[in-house]
């Protein structure tokens, strides 16, 4: 089995501000993603990345950037964040078809 | 452009009855992977069951079975027996295609299941 790690598991950063959030995999897998989900609603593709150095945009990519800068990582970074990206930034990874999830990072917006 | 919609937004159900929740999807591809995934109280999500399209027989795993109607676009997860802890909010997604190099999942909007002593 394996484990995915995000770090921070909460996040305050104020309204225009560059915030990074970061996602370790240790089961080997190729594929990494960052989903977000608004509250009582369901997930949202940001980035995806099928391998080291690749990336590729989700439906929600605007006002987001990624990296994946080796296999087991991958960040995310919200440019200039706005009140109403408050959610939770799910990171997942697959080596197969099923996708494992990470235990999220809640985002708040001052 | 493939979609998964859920239309039940929440169930309640007693403890140790059966219920089904409903998912139906769209897409153009021939081959595809349906999912449900299971989103407990502390926001862990957790994978359940898969059911991949050229399958005729219905996928089970513990007390999940799924309903696969394959020329209706559905497909139904079932939970025998519910126990309070099957209380969660449950997703459907859809993966298309037999790739499984930049797999990207459409997930549903989600069913709330409340099991009740």
């Amino acid at each position: 089995g394996g484990i995915i790690t995000q770090t921070p598991k909460f996040l305050i950063g104020q309204e225009g501000q560059k915030l990074t959030l970061k996602c370790q995999q240790n089961f080997n897998h190729d594929t990494m993603y960052w989903y977000r989900q608004d509250s009582g609603k369901g997930l949202r593709l940001i980035y995806y990345s099928i391998t080291e150095n690749d990336l590729q945009k989700g439906d929600l990519s605007e006002g987001y950037d990624a990296s994946r800068e080796k296999k087991s990582s991958f960040s995310l970074t919200v440019t200039s964040a706005q009140k109403n990206e408050m959610a939770v930034f799910l990171c997942a990874s697959s080596g197969g078809a099923e996708q494992f999830f990470g235990p999220g990072t809640r985002l708040t917006v001052l | 452009a493939q979609k998964v919609t859920q239309t039940q937004t929440s169930i309640s159900v007693m403890e140790k009855t059966t219920v089904t929740m409903d998912c139906v999807y769209e897409t153009q591809d021939s081959s595809y992977f349906l999912f449900w995934y299971k989103q407990t109280a502390s926001g862990e999500i957790v994978f359940l069951i898969r059911q991949d399209s050229y399958k005729k027989e219905n996928a089970t795993v513990g007390h999940y079975s799924l309903n696969f109607q394959k020329p209706k676009s559905s497909i139904g997860l079932i939970i025998t027996a519910t126990q309070i802890e099957d209380s969660a909010v449950y997703f459907c997604a859809m993966r298309e295609g037999d790739n499984n190099a930049g797999a990207k999942l459409t997930f549903g909007g989600g069913t709330r299941l409340t099991v009740r002593p």
